[in-house]
Formats: structure tokens, C-alpha cells, sequence
């Protein structure tokens, strides 16, 4: 199994600053996966982020609203750029476990931007 | 490219009767898996089961168990004697190749009454 953490666990942000979330997983993983969960919906893939490289974007996601940096095998860290209140969601981290038979979700960061 | 499809926005049970959410997918990959989770409303993401698409056997973890037809593209959930504890937000969920990320359907809210 994984333990994933997340910090912070929520935030209330102004439009138009920048937050950065961290993803600390308690193991090391090649692939972390940051998500968004907006409101009432399903989970959306933002990126795939590998160590050593520059994160996969998924269609809709682009690096200067969202860049990651992903400095080690442990750790992750995503930022919402130039925030609106469209951005207000939960985003949420995860990783596989041995032999990918489950994906574990950290808690995931309750996004409100006013 | 690959799809999940769940139909039912809501379901309604009363405690100890079974439930059956439904889930279809589509994908053109040969190996694959499927999961569902549950996702109470403190927002944590909860694994259920997972079905392997070369697997023989039904999954089944406890009160849950996994319903694969694989020629009709389906992965229902059936829960046995419902608990108010299920109530929830549900999601299947497929990844491809192994490793990649998990695609969500958009859920099945389940209301269990008393």
C-alpha cells in the first residue's frame, strides 16, 4: 500500500494568485498522477508526472496554468496558476500500488477561489 | 481511446436489500482493468475492486462483488445487504496498459434509507 499526504488540505484564494499544492507519498513511485474533481463531478486527469522528466499534460491542461515539478521519487508538487473561480475544485494526487492493481488517492486539497 | 459510462445519476436502496450500479466501457487495448471506488462525502477516494480483463473469476472483496461480462463491455458493482454506511458517490474506473492513469465514469450517487 501507499500513504499519500497532501498539503494544504484546503485553501481560500483571491482570483488572479497562484497556489501550490504538495503531494508527499510515502514510498517511492516512478508515476504520481494529479487529478481535479470540480464540483459535483467525476475525476479529471490533469497530468501524469514522472521523475527526471517533464510531466505528460492531459487534453485542456497546459503547463503555464499548471505547472508540476516532481524532484524526487516521493514527492510532487502541482501549482494552479492565475487562479479564477472556475478553478475552485478538490485536486487531488495518487499513485500505483505493486502490481497496479490499485491506485491510492491522497486526501486530496479543497480549492475555493474567490 | 478509452470510455467509461455510467447511466444511473442516483440510486435509492433501503438498508439490507442488494444494489446493482451499473458500468460500461470501451477500449481497443487487449490487457486492462477496472475498478470501482467509493467516495463518501468527506471526499477521500476508497478502492472497492478490481477486475483484471484476463481474469477468469468475478472480483469479490467482502459485500462487493464485481459483475465482467467482457463481450458486452460490462463491470457492474453489486453491492449485497446495503448498509446506511454505502451511502456514496460511486466511480468505475479502467486503465490501460499497466501503470497508466485511471479514466473515471461520473459516478453513481447511492442513498441508502433506513
Amino acid at each position: 500500500s501507499a500513504v499519500i499526504s497532501q498539503k494544504p488540505s484546503r485553501d481560500i484564494c483571491q482570483r488572479g494568485t497562484s497556489l501550490t499544492i504538495q503531494c508527499q507519498v510515502d514510498s517511492q513511485v516512478t508515476m504520481m498522477f494529479w487529478y481535479r474533481q470540480q464540483p459535483g463531478q467525476s475525476l479529471t486527469l490533469i497530468a501524469t508526472a514522472n521523475q527526471g522528466s517533464e510531466a505528460t499534460y492531459e487534453s485542456g491542461f497546459v503547463i503555464d496554468k499548471f505547472p508540476i515539478s516532481r524532484p524526487n521519487l516521493t514527492f510532487s508538487t502541482l501549482t494552479v496558476s492565475n487562479m479564477s473561480p472556475e478553478d475552485s475544485s478538490i485536486y487531488l494526487c495518487s499513485v500505483w500500488g505493486q502490481g497496479n492493481n490499485e491506485q491510492f488517492f491522497g486526501p486530496g486539497t479543497r480549492l475555493t477561489v474567490l | 481511446a478509452q470510455k467509461i459510462t455510467q447511466t444511473q445519476p442516483g440510486m435509492f436502496v433501503q438498508e439490507k436489500e442488494a444494489v446493482t450500479l451499473d458500468c460500461t466501457y470501451d477500449t481497443s487495448d487487449q490487457s486492462y482493468g477496472l475498478f470501482w471506488y467509493k467516495q463518501p462525502s468527506s471526499g477521500e477516494m476508497i478502492f472497492l475492486i478490481y477486475q483484471g480483463s484476463y481474469d477468469e473469476q468475478n472480483a469479490t472483496e467482502g459485500r462487493y462483488s464485481l459483475n465482467f461480462q467482457k463481450a458486452r463491455k460490462s463491470a457492474n458493482l453489486v453491492i449485497s445487504a446495503s448498509q446506511l454506511g454505502d451511502s456514496a458517490m460511486y466511480f468505475c474506473a479502467m486503465r490501460g496498459q499497466a501503470g497508466t492513469a485511471l479514466i473515471f465514469g461520473k459516478g453513481t450517487t447511492l442513498s441508502v434509507s433506513s
